[in-house]
């Protein structure tokens, strides 16, 4: 089955540790996506890469680090620095030619 | 400046009530594309629908329908004789290359819709 799959799906950690989410897709989705929502606020924009070894911040990259050494993995890291990390966060792939995004499950974090 | 409204930040209705969501949305390029997607409960967001700026044509997918207007900078949203699994977070997105190269999605902030039995 094609899809994309983050995980896990909740995740706890203590204040000050750095935490890495994984998204993995096997849809050969050229791009990914990174978003954090939180209540009320949409989606926002966290990180995307077009393609290997390539990415660009997007609104809200402080705190965040991502990479992208393989084509259908996009980890992203909630560093220490990231003053508010606890947030639903969502991956999102999209082929070449094609306009619309497809999501993963999600992760949950909670940062105590 | 890009922008996506959806005014209406919570609905409720009982079951096979028909329903209209909302989306607006201000853009100065002529080539955009519009987006619908659902979030259930479980959280996972799916794709509705999509729509290009040069077409529009209304269109219906089963009890789903949509109403793009670009005279009023609207793409509404309607479900006929809704049901409970209806529930969900609905978001109404936008992109067009004012964007930039990087084709970024601009996100509405979501309706959430209660279908009560």
């Amino acid at each position: 089955d094609g899809g994309i799959t983050q995980s896990p799906k909740y995740l706890f950690r203590k204040e000050g540790q750095n935490v890495t989410l994984s998204c993995e897709q096997n849809l050969n989705h050229d791009a990914m996506y990174w978003y954090r929502q939180d209540p009320g606020q949409g989606l926002r924009l966290i990180y995307y890469s077009q393609i290997v070894n390539d990415f660009q911040k997007g609104d809200i990259a402080e705190g965040y680090s991502v990479s992208r050494e393989k084509k259908e993995s996009f980890p992203l890291t909630v560093t220490s620095a990231q003053k508010n990390p606890t947030a639903f966060y969502l991956c999102a792939s999209r082929g070449s030619g094609f306009y619309e995004q497809y999501f993963g499950p999600g992760t949950r974090l909670t940062v105590t | 400046a890009q922008k996506v409204t959806q005014a209406q930040t919570e609905i409720s209705v009982v079951e096979k009530e028909d329903v209209t969501l909302d989306c607006v949305y201000e853009t100065r390029d002529t080539t955009y594309y519009l987006f619908w997607y659902k979030q259930p409960p479980s959280g996972e967001l799916v794709f509705l629908i999509r729509r290009n700026s040069f077409d529009e044509q209304n269109e219906i997918s089963g009890r789903y329908s949509w109403n793009f207007q670009k005279s009023t900078s609207s793409f509404n949203f309607t479900i006929t004789a809704s049901q409970v699994v209806d529930s969900a977070v609905y978001f109404c997105a936008l992109e067009s290359p004012e964007a930039g190269n990087n084709r970024k999605l601009i996100w509405g902030l979501g309706t959430s819709l209660a279908v009560n039995p």
